[in-house]
């Protein structure tokens, strides 16, 4: 089935620095990922659609200078926290929507210091 | 505005009870996703109704799909530990081809005691 690789799973970076974290999809093309963000005990919360080639679509109260996103490729999407905080640790996740469902990627535990 | 409801949001049972988690969504849809998630883990998928009337059954679990009620439920039969986790649905408004991001239900936090 499709698979999705996340990458990396957990990272830990100091305050004022940026961390990109990729998202692959290993054996499909994704035309859109969707990356989203989930606090402690709480649902998924979407922060943004890329669709490959063209600029990411952010929802409401996310700041787009902040998660830049970048789908260049239908095989890669990133996701770069700049100038991190420690109230930008969360679980970060990408999905890969398609016709008949959605794959996620393993998530990635950002944790900032 | 679209809304995914779960209930319950928190499950506490013994082994070998039955169970079910209820989704209700206020918007028309005929896609619906059950996924499960595991403490510091990704979500996995269960689940996926497509049509009015659909069932789907996985070892100790089933989902089923009423589009007419905008409802869905999950069954555990006999429940045992390893069932413990956090279950999601998801609905899918997309109308013909167009994607559409998820709307999420809270999820429902379900711990199954020996």
């Amino acid at each position: 089935g499709a698979v999705v690789s996340q990458h990396p799973s957990r990272v830990i970076c100091k305050s004022g620095t940026s961390v990109k974290i990729e998202c692959r999809s290993l054996d499909f093309q994704a035309t859109t990922m969707f990356w989203y963000r989930q606090f402690p005990k709480k649902s998924l919360m979407l922060m943004a659609t890329s669709n490959e080639g063209s600029k990411a679509t952010y929802e409401q109260g996310v700041e787009k200078d902040k998660f830049l996103i970048n789908h260049a490729s239908l095989t890669l999407s990133t996701l770069t926290v700049t100038s991190a905080h420690p109230e930008d640790s969360s679980f970060y996740i990408c999905s890969a929507g398609g016709t008949y469902g959605y794959t996620f990627g393993s998530g990635t535990r950002l944790t900032v210091v | 505005e679209l809304k995914v409801e779960q209930n319950p949001l928190f499950l506490s049972m013994q082994e070998g009870k039955n169970y079910t988690i209820y989704c209700n969504y206020s918007t028309t849809s005929d896609r619906l996703y059950w996924y499960r998630q595991d403490p510091g883990k990704s979500l996995e998928s269960l689940f996926v109704l497509l049509s009015n009337g659909a069932v789907k059954q996985e070892g100790r679990l089933m989902a089923s799909l009423d589009t007419k009620a905008r409802l869905s439920t999950l069954h555990i039969t006999a429940a045992v530990h390893d069932l413990s986790a956090t279950y999601f649905c998801a609905v899918d408004p997309r109308v013909g081809n167009s994607n559409y991001q998820l709307i999420w239900g809270a999820g429902t936090k379900l711990i199954i005691k020996p």
